[in-house]
């Protein structure tokens, strides 16, 4: 069965300094791929998707990943941080079944600091 | 992607009562997948809903007490029935808009159960 794991369950970072939020999965084939970011009281906003090809993910915000097949992790990056990016970080994976559903990590909290 | 309503946006319920949330997509999608975010949790995936069949429902979760109409392909309800503390969380409907365009999430429903 798949599965996708958020190790770290908080991270503070400085305004200005660089994120790393990690996502490792388990599963058999090439997996669908996913990040969403959920600020306060809001729903969920799609950051970026791997489905095939080049390994390196640009997404919305300035947001990055990199599918790395070798070490079964889908990471996300962004440069140097905003205030506006202190929210819950959520990695997902879609499911192999025809239903398509989507396998959600247990999500990370980065709190952002002046 | 497809641009979905979802309604209300929060509510505050008495115990043994029930609480239908709405969901209305713009576009027409063959699925719509129903989520439960208990506070401070991950998303969990409450039942997938097909136009014209009924509703399949993970490990956990029932019919009795999570009944889903899917009545077109633009629209969808989840009702919470009898409901009780426990049951008091953020709610969000999901669709997949096909190609790879991912899934599109609603605004979420916030319940309170008193």
């Amino acid at each position: 069965a798949q599965s996708v794991t958020q190790p770290d369950i908080h991270i503070t970072v400085s305004e200005g300094a660089s994120l790393e939020l990690r996502c490792n999965y388990s599963y058999g084939a090439t997996p669908y791929l996913f990040w969403y970011v959920q600020s306060p009281g809001q729903g969920l906003q799609l950051l970026l998707k791997y489905f095939s090809g080049d390994t390196l993910v640009q997404g919305i915000k300035g947001f990055e990943a990199e599918f790395k097949r070798s070490q079964s992790s889908f990471n996300l990056r962004k440069p140097s941080v905003h205030w506006s990016d202190a929210a819950e970080y959520f990695c997902a994976v879609m499911t192999t079944d025809s239903w398509g559903k989507l396998q959600f990590g247990a999500g990370t909290q980065v709190v952002v600091t002046p | 992607s497809a641009v979905i309503s979802q309604k209300p946006s929060r509510d505050i319920c008495q115990r043994g009562t029930s609480l239908t949330i709405q969901c209305q997509v713009d576009s027409q999608v063959t699925m719509m997948f129903w989520y439960r975010q208990q506070p401070g949790q991950s998303l969990t995936l409450i039942a997938t809903a097909n136009q014209g069949s009924e509703a399949t429902y993970e490990s956990g979760f029932v019919i009795d007490k999570f009944p889903i109409s899917r009545p077109n392909l633009t629209f969808s309800t989840l009702t919470v029935s009898n409901m009780s503390p426990e049951d008091s969380s953020i709610y969000l409907c999901s669709v997949r808009t096909g190609g790879n365009y991912g899934y599109t999430f609603g605004s979420g429903t916030r319940l309170t159960v008193v």
